[in-house]
């Protein structure tokens, strides 16, 4: 079964440093999201992205995060210089139509840990 | 934000029982209801979902109930299975819009 790849699973860094993670949505995917979970929280939606622009975003996703599809492929998200804040489980997902959620894959995730 | 609100954080049940898994929400302009399930190290997938014209929908031993005048919906899964152990997460969402609002999560464990 197709399946929507996080890369790297965990990420440490340092506070004020950039970081990129990465995913690679379903290849007939046209539909992107990014979603975090704060541990004990709730799973939150960031910023969904369609034909190359934001779609919508979250108040969350302020001027420290951005999204990019470099090429055919890759999805990622940019957080400029990181905040103790943004430590998290960062999920992509993706779909093939708009508002399909019954048929939104979601990758396993990256555990951010910001120091 | 409390929009959509899972007031159990946690239920355990015994192999065959029913499951019933509760949500609640206060934003009226959300029309179409998820819920995912997940296991740990892994992403949420869908599981059933129910439009708000809808009080039901059943999809084999999992079954949605939405009441919207009380603005709650819950969650039946009978008989309850071992592989049914996993974080449940109720979402919503609006009719113009394309982000998920979930709730907080209910965590299942179902004793064999």
């Amino acid at each position: 079964e197709p399946e929507v790849t996080q890369t790297p699973s965990h990420q440490v860094t340092q506070m004020g440093q950039e970081v990129i993670l990465r995913c690679v949505p379903i290849s007939n995917h046209l539909y992107f999201y990014w979603y975090r979970q704060i541990l004990g929280q709730k799973v939150e939606f960031l910023v969904s992205f369609y034909n190359n622009e934001i779609s919508e975003k979250s108040e969350i996703f302020d001027d420290q995060f951005s999204v990019e599809r470099p090429d055919g492929s890759n999805f990622t998200l940019k957080i400029r210089s990181t905040k103790l804040e943004d430590s998290a489980m960062y999920f992509c997902a993706s779909s093939e139509r708009g508002r399909d959620h019954e048929k939104l894959f979601f990758g396993s995730g990256t555990q951010l840990s910001v120091l | 934000d409390q929009q959509v609100k899972q007031n159990s954080p946690s239920l355990s049940v015994q192999e065959g029982r029913i499951s019933i898994l509760n949500c609640d929400y206060t934003n009226s302009m959300f029309d179409y209801f998820l819920w995912y399930k997940k296991y740990p190290a892994e992403g949420p997938t869908f599981l059933i979902s129910i439009s708000s014209i809808k009080d039901k929908n059943e999809d084999g031993r999992f079954t949605v109930f939405l009441n919207k005048s009380a603005k709650h919906l819950s969650l039946h899964i009978v008989p309850s299975q071992p592989g049914d152990s996993a974080v449940y997460f109720c979402a919503a969402i609006t009719a113009a819009g394309n982000k998920l609002t979930f709730g907080g999560g209910t965590r299942v464990l179902v004793k064999p």
